[in-house]
């Protein structure tokens, strides 16, 4: 059962164009929704994080537009470039015990063509 | 930096062995995590530790086991490994606490022949 549902699964934009990747989520205890960005032969590292109270956050070319009506979220990358070609995974963040636990969607490999 | 340290990129291991893959974080994080990544799958957490010997199950915990003697370091454990077994396994650590970023260890590769 996947609690965080990502799409798609890989996606080609121009450079210069507009990236966007969706995710949609169940469990209404999810409390904290980050991005992670991951390039080939790393670890993932945290792009960019929202919270439900806010319903936009902008940081740089990356913006989260946020749902919590519908329960989704998307990531929204402006003016796209090749380094930014890499596999994006949203996630969503329940509390236990006062601690995270994270849940990861299943990744959108991008790429960034010339 | 944070630094995340998987002891090993490449791990093959024949069916049947007790495999243990490493991870050291030093920036003193209370949270770790161990989380298998597969194409399609996207991360899913097996383990974490919110602190020194104590163990969480995360979604997938079958056939895995954790140890956590010390607070920097978080072993994962095959106990006899399996060809269904074979993926990308990441550690990730993390400030104790609600909201904290989760750093990732570059991967350990093992696959099970």
């Amino acid at each position: 059962q996947q609690q965080v549902k990502q799409s798609p699964q890989s996606l080609i934009v121009q450079k210069g164009g507009i990236s966007i990747i969706n995710c949609a989520y169940e469990n209404t205890a999810f409390d904290y929704f980050p991005w992670y960005q991951q390039f080939p032969g790393k670890g993932p590292a945290l792009l960019i994080a929202i919270r439900p109270d806010v319903s936009e956050k902008k940081e740089g070319r990356f913006t989260i537009s946020f749902n919590k009506s519908a329960k989704q979220f998307s990531l929204h990358i402006m003016d796209s470039q090749p380094g930014d070609s890499a596999t994006y995974f949203c996630a969503a963040s329940s509390r236990n015990f006062g601690n995270e636990k994270l849940t990861f969607g299943t990744g959108t490999r991008l790429t960034i063509i010339p | 930096d944070v630094k995340v340290t998987q002891s090993s990129r490449y791990l093959v291991k024949r069916t049947g062995e007790k495999v243990f893959l490493e991870c050291v974080q030093d920036m003193d994080h209370e949270n770790m995590f161990w989380y298998r990544q597969d194409p399609g799958l996207g991360l899913r957490l097996i383990y974490f530790s919110y602190d020194v010997k104590m163990k969480e199950k995360g979604d997938i915990p079958e056939g895995y086991s954790v140890s956590r003697e010390k607070k920097e370091r978080f072993s994962l454990i095959l106990e006899s490994a399996s060809t269904n077994q074979t993926s990308m396994y990441l550690c990730a650590s993390s400030f104790g606490g609600v909201r904290t970023e989760a750093f990732f260890g570059q991967g350990t590769r093992l696959t099970v022949v």
